[in-house]
């Protein structure tokens, strides 16, 4: 079964510190890769997505994520994350032809102090 | 203003009942979507819909129902048959088979306790 893997469940970090989320995926075919974020009390908001092409993408916030596909991942970072980054991050993966429904990593959630 | 609206945001029911949670979207978009998030599990895919008065089953759908009679519409009813249904419901919707690099979008949610 496709499934998707976020390898933090929860990461806190002082604010001006660099962030690497990371996220795998298991299925061999076509994929679009996103990154979904939560801030407290909000809607899930899309941060970043990756279709085709480049396969560094930039999102919102200073965001960016790297497509690897040989090793099935799609990372997210930032150089320097501020208080306003706590929320929890998800990671999710659509597969082609299967009626554009999203499979979804556990969530990590960032906690930033200040 | 477009967007997608769940209601109620809290919901309370006792065990035993069914309960409806209203999802609506004003977005024109052809597709819809029902998660169910749990802490630590992520959002998993209760059932969704592509066209009108169609729809099919997700990862979760066991004691669950919906109908989609409507575009704008997709409502979800959580049965006496679902052995766990507290949780926060999320409602999400997609422009569909038009634009095939596109993403869905969410609602507020609803988040259900049930006594």
């Amino acid at each position: 079964a496709q499934s998707v893997s976020q390898h933090n469940h929860h990461v806190i970090l002082s604010e001006a510190a660099s962030l690497e989320l990371g996220c795998n995926y298991s299925y061999g075919g076509t994929v679009n890769l996103f990154w979904y974020v939560q801030y407290p009390g909000q809607h899930l908001q899309l941060l970043l997505k990756y279709f085709s092409g480049d396969p560094l993408v930039k999102g919102i916030k200073g965001f960016e994520a790297e497509f690897i596909k040989s090793k099935f991942s799609f990372n997210l970072r930032k150089p320097s994350v501020q208080w306003s980054d706590t929320a929890e991050y998800f990671c999710a993966v659509r597969i082609y032809n299967q009626g554009g429904k999203l499979i979804f990593g556990q969530g990590t959630e960032l906690s930033v102090k200040p | 203003d477009g967007g997608i609206t769940q209601s109620p945001k809290y919901l309370f029911r006792k065990e035993g009942q069914n309960v409806t949670l209203s999802c609506e979207q004003n977005l024109n978009h052809d597709a819809m979507y029902w998660y169910r998030q749990d802490p630590g599990q992520g959002l998993r895919l209760i059932y969704y819909s592509q066209i009108v008065n169609d729809f099919q089953k997700g990862d979760i759908a066991e004691g669950y129902s919906v109908s989609r009679e409507k575009k704008e519409s997709f409502p979800l009813t959580v049965t006496s048959a679902q052995k766990n249904p507290t949780a926060f419901y999320l409602c999400a919707s997609r422009p569909g088979l038009a634009g095939i690099n596109n993403e869905q979008f969410f609602g507020p949610g609803t988040r259900l306790t049930v006594l």
